[in-house]
């Protein structure tokens, strides 16, 4: 069975521009999470896709950032326009069941805003 | 404010010992905890879990051990290997909001062979 698959690994891109990240969560997981590592601190959530309804989209920093989960299969993040706060490491998660059950991480996107 | 915090950013044991990683939270409202563990360019993996009706929970070597009255929960790895060298997170959910982790800084483990 494949993993929760995550693209690209690395962007680097300047400040202004605009970044989509796509994830591809595991085959059957309707739960599908956004979550964002910064500078080496907490792992923090960014919202919550239940197929493709957003459950809860508090952890989203500002109206740059838009998630889609279109046909609720993959998913995109995009950034736009991407500031320098905004690097970090995306991590894109996915589960089958909402309650209590532990989410399958992709290996996620490190993006450089220079 | 940090809801769930690692106090220590690293830990160094020698193989054979016992690991000992500490996690403290702050809302009452959590009620289900995990331990991940991460390695280098990987996602974290799911390692161990604990609902707050029990206080102890273990799984081979792993053991997490949750104090409830003191907001604080620990994970004993025993004995440690030089493979168990990670990056640990420690998350908290509330079963009113069950999608949502809120994840600590994690904690370097080293384990000296």
């Amino acid at each position: 069975e494949a993993g929760v698959t995550q693209f690209p690994s690395h962007s680097v891109i300047e400040k202004g521009q605009t970044v989509t990240l796509r994830c591809d969560p595991i085959s059957g997981h309707d739960n599908l999470y956004w979550y964002r590592r910064v500078m080496g601190k907490e792992i923090k959530f960014l919202l919550h896709f239940v197929k493709e309804s957003k459950q809860d989209e508090s952890g989203m920093p500002n109206n740059r950032f838009l998630a889609e989960r279109t046909g609720g299969t993959y998913s995109t993040l995009k950034v736009q326009p991407a500031e320098l706060e905004d690097s970090g490491v995306y991590f894109c998660a996915s589960s089958q069941d909402f309650f209590w059950d532990e989410q399958f991480f992709g290996p996620g996107t490190r993006l450089t805003v220079l | 404010d940090q809801q769930v915090k690692q106090n220590s950013p690293s830990l160094s044991v020698q193989e054979g010992r016992i690991s000992i990683l500490n996690c403290d939270y702050t809302n009452s409202m959590f009620d289900y905890f995990l331990w991940y563990k991460k390695y280098p360019a990987e996602g974290p993996t799911f390692l161990i879990s604990i609902s707050s009706i029990k206080d102890k929970n273990e799984d081979g070597r792993f053991t997490v051990f949750l104090n409830k009255s003191a907001k604080h929960l620990s994970l004993h790895i025993v004995p440690s290997q030089p493979g168990d060298s990670a990056v640990y997170f420690c998350a908290a959910s509330s079963s009113t909001n069950a999608g949502k982790s809120t994840f600590g800084d994690g904690t370097t483990l080293t384990v000296k062979p």
